[in-house]
């Protein structure tokens, strides 16, 4: 089984201060991780994934997430944020055991707030 | 590219009407969509699988014959909300892989807000 943690609802920052939001993760085999950011009366939008290679990897709208195996934690982060970065995200994850079934599971969602 | 289009993105109508909700991949071929439901500064809810040319499969829990799910083609599923009712309301939102990797991300319809009187 295949699930994932969002711990905090919501998460408040300064406009230009570094940001981070959580996100945790339990699967049988390797994880496929996924975030993605919702803006009001929206789909999501993709911003970045992790499957294999380097922990760290970049994404949409200079945003990075950080993949820590022994911590099984893949935390979202941007080193300045703006007021636009504004919105929910949702962290995902899809088990590599899943028996090619393309489900994926999301997190709870954390509102990013940025304060001017 | 990778393009999900989603309607209506609104819909407001009175209770016991059927509600058609049609999920395009625009610039890929899709055998698989995801059918969601968002309540109000909630997750997502996956409500079902939607399977080119066969069935869907729904998620526990969820009412086969009250969300029907028709899947005719690669580039269109549609989500019918029958004999709608006020619970019903809510926003729905589908998605597709654009390929059948494990690793692909999903890409979202723009989602439809159903606001059932």
């Amino acid at each position: 089984a295949q699930s994932v943690a969002q711990p905090e609802d919501q998460v408040n920052v300064a406009e230009g201060n570094p940001l981070t939001v959580k996100c945790t993760y339990s699967v049988s085999g390797n994880p496929y991780l996924f975030w993605y950011v919702q803006y009001p009366n929206r789909g999501l939008q993709f911003l970045l994934k992790y499957i294999t290679g380097d922990n760290l990897v970049k994404g949409s709208y200079g945003f990075e997430a950080e993949f820590n195996k022994s911590q099984t934690s893949f935390h979202l982060k941007k080193p300045s944020a703006l007021v636009s970065d504004s919105a929910l995200y949702f962290c995902a994850v899809r088990d590599e055991n899943s028996g090619g079934y393309q489900k994926v599971t999301f997190g709870t969602g954390t509102k990013l707030q940025v304060i001017p | 590219g990778a393009v999900v289009s989603q309607h209506p993105s609104w819909v407001i109508c009175k209770s016991g009407t059927s509600v058609k909700i049609e999920c395009r991949s625009l610039d890929f071929q899709a055998t698989t969509m995801f059918w969601y439901r968002q309540f109000p500064k909630q997750s997502l809810m996956l409500m079902a699988t939607s399977n080119e040319g066969s069935k869907a499969t729904y998620e526990q829990g969820v009412e086969k014959d009250k969300f029907l799910i028709n899947h005719a083609s690669l580039t269109l599923s549609t989500l019918t909300v029958t004999s709608a009712h006020p619970e019903d309301s809510s926003f729905y939102i589908c998605s597709a892989p654009p390929g059948q990797g494990l690793g692909q991300p999903q890409h979202f319809g723009d989602g439809t807000r159903l606001s059932i009187l």
